[in-house]
């Protein structure tokens, strides 16, 4: 069974510093997605990953692929408030070399940012 | 356009009641999902359709009962659910293949009585 994991699970900032969140998965697959949701709101896509040493920036925000160390990690420049959210990664996964649009979750992290 | 539309956005419904959430999409995208997600959880799967056939079933209740009727539009219908049935329901399509984004519509907040 596929685990995907994600620390923290509770972050808080102060603007203007920087973190990273990491995002470990337990199965063979180069396909990992990053995004964000506000409370009471829709998932919001950021990044979809695709290969190994994959990284994509926005912004604030830079994410990474290790398919060899099976982990994303999501990094935080400079932080404001308009970032607090929550950031979930997803993993699909390649069965039989093939992968599906299967996404399995990580827990989420909540990610308060302040003044 | 990136948008999936999803109505209706909140649904009250008795343990009795059959009813229906509605998925729409006009990417042409051919891959559309179900996903169920609970309070301070992170979504589960629940189906894949895949050029408007059901790809995937992760052992949902048959109480849940999707429907593809074209490439544009997404059901699930919804007959004798529980109370903990009530959840955030969320509608997804992508291109058809791998690594494609995933776009999600706004959901459906079903609450069971």
């Amino acid at each position: 069974e596929l685990k995907v994991e994600q620390n923290p699970l509770f972050l808080s900032m102060q603007e203007g510093k920087n973190y990273t969140i990491y995002c470990n998965y337990s199965t063979t697959s180069d396909r990992l997605y990053w995004y964000r949701q506000d409370p009471g709101k829709s998932l919001e896509s950021l990044f979809v990953l695709l290969s190994n040493g994959a990284v994509k920036q926005e912004g604030r925000l830079m994410a990474s692929l290790d398919t060899k160390a099976r982990l994303s990690t999501l990094h935080i420049t400079a932080a404001v408030h308009d970032l607090s959210a929550t950031y979930f990664c997803a993993v699909d996964p390649l069965t039989g070399g093939t992968s599906y649009g299967k996404l399995t979750f990580g827990q989420g992290t909540i990610l308060t940012v302040h003044p | 356009d990136t948008e999936v539309t999803q109505t209706p956005k909140h649904l009250v419904m008795g343990m009795t009641n059959k009813k229906s959430l509605k998925c729409e999409q006009h990417m042409g995208h051919r891959a559309m999902y179900w996903y169920k997600q609970k309070a301070k959880k992170p979504p589960e799967l629940m189906f894949v359709y895949s050029y408007e056939k059901l790809s995937i079933n992760e052992s949902v209740p048959s109480r849940f009962s999707p429907e593809c009727p074209n490439s544009s539009l997404l059901n699930l219908h919804l007959h004798a659910l529980q109370p903990e049935d009530s959840a955030l329901y969320l509608c997804a399509s992508s291109h058809q293949g791998a690594g494609n984004t995933i776009y999600f519509g706004e959901g459906s907040w079903l609450t069971v009585v």
